[in-house]
């Protein structure tokens, strides 16, 4: 079955540190791969997508490429930022069953100091 | 356009009690989705219903939960007899039709606290 592996946290970093999160994935076919954020006591929002190998997701200076060779997703941010913190889950969507299935990681939790 | 909405925020249940939990997918999904959230875990998949069917409940408990879409009106996850256990968030999700490349679209959650 599809499976999404990201990085544990959490993540501690200095306002304007370079931020990656690593997440890789397993699926059958050719899924949608994407980043959603959760901030503290809200739902999840999607952050970014990518629908296809080599696309780039972008949002509100986060990126996420597409790498279909080593089945990666893996988000970066070059400058993070206090309202940064959150957690980060990736997430595909891939046929299952004959309908849309999500599989989510763990989440990343992470955490920016001033 | 109004986002899935969930309620009740917070609901506190003693041990042998009833929960419902509802939600109200965005306007214009048929297709709700159930995910329980412990904390410091991640989210796990529940059920997966379009109106009036259960697409896929793999992820629900054989007893005690159920789940349902009915024709008119919101979706409700049902928990019978809770036990301390089930006191987690419980987060609903909502995509449209024939929606591979969509993404979710996530209520804010229902926080379950079983005394």
């Amino acid at each position: 079955g599809n499976s999404v592996t990201q990085m544990e946290g959490p993540v501690t970093l200095s306002e304007e540190a370079f931020l990656t999160i690593n997440c890789t994935y397993t699926a059958t076919g050719y899924p949608s791969l994407f980043w959603y954020v959760q901030y503290p006591g809200e739902g999840l929002q999607l952050l970014l997508k990518a629908t296809k190998a080599d696309d780039k997701g972008s949002n509100k200076g986060f990126e996420a490429t597409y790498r279909k060779e080593t089945t990666s997703f893996h988000l970066e941010k070059g400058s993070v930022q206090v309202s940064d913190s959150a957690v980060y889950f990736c997430a595909l969507s891939g046929a299952s069953g004959g309908y849309q299935k999500v599989t989510f990681g763990i989440g990343t939790k992470l955490q920016v100091i001033p | 356009n109004a986002g899935v909405m969930q309620n009740p925020r917070h609901l506190v249940r003693r041990r042998g009690q009833e929960a419902r939990l509802r939600c109200s997918p965005m306007k214009g999904h048929s297709h709700v989705y159930w995910y329980r959230q412990l904390p410091e875990e991640g989210l796990k998949f529940m059920v997966y219903l379009q109106k009036e069917n259960i697409i896929d409940e793999s992820g629900m408990p054989k007893e005690r939960f159920s789940a349902e879409f009915p024709k008119e009106g919101p979706s409700i996850l049902r928990i019978q007899q809770v036990v301390r256990g089930d006191s987690a968030a419980y987060f609903c999700a909502s995509s449209p039709p024939l929606s591979y490349n969509s993404p979710l679209h996530f209520g804010n959650g229902t926080r379950l606290t079983v005394t």
